[in-house]
This record gives structure tokens, C-alpha cells and sequence, in this order.
């Protein structure tokens, strides 16, 4: 199993334009969720699904969309890049009635 | 907000020295864990306790849970170099296993 994975690594975007960054499961987990990770702050929570079609925001969602058209991918929309969004960003997987989250490599997105 | 916060933020010692890190959060739990963060890399779960658990051991890691002061506290015995990495407390600070992480412990283990 690859786990989750996600794509692209790094990305750099100008203010202002959107881009959508790819996260994808192969351990037929529903629970997905969307974390930024910033110097000193820790992990927070952007968006989470806890199935295909169901999605709702989590502790920082403005800016940011997502949906869950499938089990395995759960992408994360940036609709008007801020520099505000500079950070990296974490996908995570859960299977429903586990703990462990499974997360993703990471996508480091620069905003000039 | 975050809910949890570790003390201290950084630590550094030598190999085979013991390695304490604590955790604190402001709501009530059913559970806390403990992620590994390898420069670069994703979270790795390293270890779940519940909130009807005092204690907990797995390998090399000692987890502890005080829910009357929120706190809770990981001890890892005999460090490797590979220990090396940031280490973060998380709760389901909103149900659906949504997780508040805290701000992490970053440790380092000179060979």
C-alpha cells in the first residue's frame, strides 16, 4: 500500500492565484482531514470528511475549499492564494472507529 | 485555539539518556495521542492513551494521563540518535477524531 500521498511537493504561487493540492488514500479509510502546519503553532485543522460526499470545516477553513467525490481522494482548493497560506500542508486518513491518523508526506506552498 | 501545549519546546540530550516531554489541554477528552515528526516528514502515531488510563508503555515509550490536571506527559528511556524529531500531543478536541494538536517538543539526541 502506498498509504496517503500527496502531490506536489512544493509549490510556489503568486498572490492572488488558485491552485488545488492532491491527497489520496489507498486503505479504504473514510475519515480524511486537511492540516497547516506553521512555525510555532503546531498542526491545525482546515477541513475533514468522514465520508464520500459529507466534508465540513475545521479550525481555520476560510480561504480554503474541499470535497470528497470518492473514498480515496480528498483534495484541498486554495481559490485566491494569500500570503497568509504559506505553510505546509498535511493530508491524514482514519478508518471510522480507529485512532491512528495516517498522514501524508506533506505539500510545502509558498504565496509571494 | 490550541488545545494542547507541550513544555518544554526543545530539548536537547545525549544518547541513552532518558527524554521527558509534557503535554497540557483545556477541554475534556476520551483519548490523547503522541505523533513523531521526522524533519521533512509527515506525523507517525506512536502511542494512544484514554482517559479511563493512568499509564501507559509501549517499547521504549511511557505515556502518562493526569485528566485532573489535563496534563499528560511521554517518556522515552534509552534515546537513539534516530530519536531525533518533534514530537506532538493531539486530542479529539471536537469528536469524528478531529484532532488539536499542540505546538510540539522538538528533541535532539547527540550521539
Amino acid at each position: 500500500n502506498a498509504g496517503v500521498t500527496q502531490t506536489p511537493k512544493f509549490q510556489v504561487l503568486k498572490t492572488g492565484q488558485s491552485m488545488t493540492l492532491q491527497c489520496a488514500q489507498d486503505m479504504n479509510h473514510e475519515y480524511m482531514s486537511w492540516y497547516r502546519q506553521d512555525p510555532g503553532m503546531g498542526l491545525r485543522l482546515i477541513h475533514y470528511s468522514v465520508g464520500a460526499g459529507i466534508t465540513d470545516q475545521g479550525e481555520v477553513p476560510n480561504g480554503y475549499n474541499v470535497s470528497r467525490s470518492t473514498t480515496e481522494d480528498f483534495p484541498l482548493r486554495l481559490l485566491s492564494a494569500a500570503p497568509s497560506q504559506t505553510s505546509v500542508y498535511f493530508c491524514a486518513s482514519c478508518g471510522r472507529g480507529a485512532y491512528e491518523q495516517y498522514f501524508g508526506p506533506g505539500t510545502r506552498l509558498t504565496v509571494t | 485555539s490550541q488545545q494542547g501545549e507541550e513544555d518544554p519546546q526543545a530539548l536537547s540530550i545525549q544518547e541513552g539518556e532518558n527524554a521527558t516531554m509534557n503535554c497540557s489541554y483545556k477541554t475534556s477528552i476520551n483519548n490523547l495521542q503522541w505523533y513523531r515528526q521526522n524533519s521533512g516528514r509527515g506525523l507517525v502515531h506512536l502511542i494512544l492513551i484514554r482517559s479511563n488510563e493512568r499509564e501507559k508503555h509501549s517499547g521504549r515509550l511511557r505515556v502518562t494521563l493526569d485528566t485532573s490536571k489535563k496534563s499528560s506527559s511521554l517518556l522515552i528511556t534509552a534515546s537513539r540518535a534516530a530519536d531525533t524529531a518533534s514530537y506532538f500531543c493531539a486530542t479529539d478536541a471536537w469528536g469524528n477524531n478531529r484532532l488539536a494538536f499542540g505546538k510540539g517538543n522538538q528533541v535532539v539526541v547527540i550521539p
